[in-house]
């Protein structure tokens, strides 16, 4: 069984663009959720989507968003990229109404601006 | 605000060695709580879910407890290897998200 699929592995962006990074959830799972990691704050949630809906937003600017398709592969877009948001990007699926099912993730984009 | 917190921030043991990893959570209304394990560079590895209605969960030389009264969840790892050095986190499942603890850095040697 395929696990969750982040693309791209890597990216090296100038500050001031966008970027658009994808993840592909385990088949059947419709619940995707999205982290941050960096060196100094861990893991920080930004925000799970559920049936192409966002049902939950971290505390991040609103550069930072996403969205969900109704195959549920998930899109998470940042606008005006600062040296701050180089970051490992985490996607994590789960089932539906899992709040008793764990999270399987994928193995990250890791973001570098420059 | 929920806040974990991962005691020891690192640890190097000889190979062979029974070692424990301490979590700890402030607020006790968890549905779950998560042990993973990461590799450098890498993404996260489910090692045990624990429900918030369970003591433990085992599995393998890994076995995860859980006290949810206390906010308390320990790892206990049996009989350490090589392969075994990474970084272990912890995590609570609140209302539709994760809250992580910030790591052990575990390094068996060999």
């Amino acid at each position: 069984k395929a696990g969750v699929t982040q693309t791209p592995r890597y990216l090296i962006k100038t500050r001031g663009q966008q970027v658009t990074l994808s993840c592909s959830p385990i088949s059947g799972h419709r619940s995707v959720s999205w982290y941050q990691q960096t060196p100094g704050q861990g893991l920080q949630f930004l925000f799970e989507y559920f049936s192409e809906t966002q049902r939950n937003k971290g505390n991040f600017p609103g550069r930072f968003s996403g969205r969900q398709f109704s195959n549920s592969r998930s899109e998470m877009n940042v606008s005006t990229l600062e040296l701050g948001d180089s970051a490992l990007y985490l996607c994590a699926s789960s089932l539906v109404g899992a709040d008793n099912y764990g999270y399987t993730f994928g193995s990250g984009t890791r973001l570098t601006v420059v | 605000k929920q806040e974990v917190t991962q005691i020891p921030a690192a640890l190097s043991v000889p190979e062979g060695e029974n070692l424990v990893l301490n979590c700890s959570f402030t607020d006790s209304a968890i549905y779950n709580l998560q042990w993973f394990r990461q590799d450098p560079g890498k993404g996260l590895t489910s090692l045990l879910l624990i429900q918030s209605s369970q003591r433990e969960q085992t599995s393998g030389r890994l076995n995860a407890s859980l006290d949810k009264s206390s906010g308390r969840s320990t790892l206990y790892i049996a009989a350490s290897q090589p392969g075994d050095s990474a970084t272990y986190l912890c995590a609570v499942r609140g209302a539709q998200k994760l809250v992580f603890g910030q790591g052990t850095r575990l390094t068996i040697n060999p």
